[in-house]
């Protein structure tokens, strides 16, 4: 199994632009979680689906961001319009069932200037 | 607010020794624990799991968990170089069915040659 896929690596992007992080989950798992991390605040949960519907959206900080799962395979978080506060590396993890622990993607080093 | 707290470090130790990380957790009903090791730059990566009382090992590392007293550790016996990492302590919040893993902010171990 390839794991969990996210893309891109790194975004280098200007305040004000929309960026879109993409993730792609185990083939098989049935809940996807992005997560946001800093050295100040850790890993902060954005937001949650399972079976491709949202569960809990309460991490997600402000209307700029939106994520959306269409099907069991894909997902994006976008940040419209970007600003500095908004650079961190945000990370995607899936998960088989409640039981197990989460599956961490490479995540995406956002640097927004 | 469920929270998972964590001594940040950085916890020093001298390769061989036994190292041990520390977290507590402040939802009495959490069912689910899990350490994860995070690289600098990589992604967490689940290495233990424990969901009883008592201790499991894997190899070198022996996790503890303690309902009682909400309190779960890490022991890393024989600690090497390779050991050096951020632990991140995780813990299922049970809301319903809303399970999702709140993380600590992470002890920073450095294993000194």
């Amino acid at each position: 199994d390839a794991g969990v896929i996210q893309s891109p690596r790194h975004e280098v992007t200007e305040m004000g632009q929309e960026v879109t992080l993409r993730c792609k989950p185990i083939s098989g798992h049935n809940s996807l979680f992005w997560y946001r991390q800093t050295m100040m605040r850790g890993l902060e949960l954005l937001i949650y689906f399972n079976n491709n519907v949202p569960i809990d959206d309460s991490g997600m900080p402000e209307d700029r961001f939106s994520a959306k799962m269409p099907n069991a395979s894909f997902s994006t978080l976008k940040i419209q319009p970007s600003e500095p506060r908004d650079s961190a590396v945000y990370f995607c993890a899936s998960r088989l069932g409640t039981a197990y622990g989460y599956t961490f993607g490479s995540g995406t080093r956002l640097t927004v200037v | 607010q469920k929270e998972v707290e964590q001594n940040s470090g950085p916890l020093s130790v001298p390769e061989g020794a036994i190292a041990s990380l520390n977290c507590t957790y402040s939802d009495r009903v959490s069912q689910s624990f899990f350490w994860y090791r995070q690289y600098s730059g990589k992604s967490p990566e689940l290495i233990m799991s424990i969901y009883s009382n008592g201790d499991k090992e894997d190899g070198r590392f022996t996790a503890q968990l303690n309902k009682a007293s909400q309190y779960v550790s890490l022991l890393i016996r024989d600690s090497q170089p390779s050991d050096s990492a951020t632990y991140l302590c995780a813990v299922y919040n049970s809301g319903g069915s809303n399970y999702k893993l709140t993380f600590g902010k992470g002890t920073l171990l450095t294993v000194n040659p």
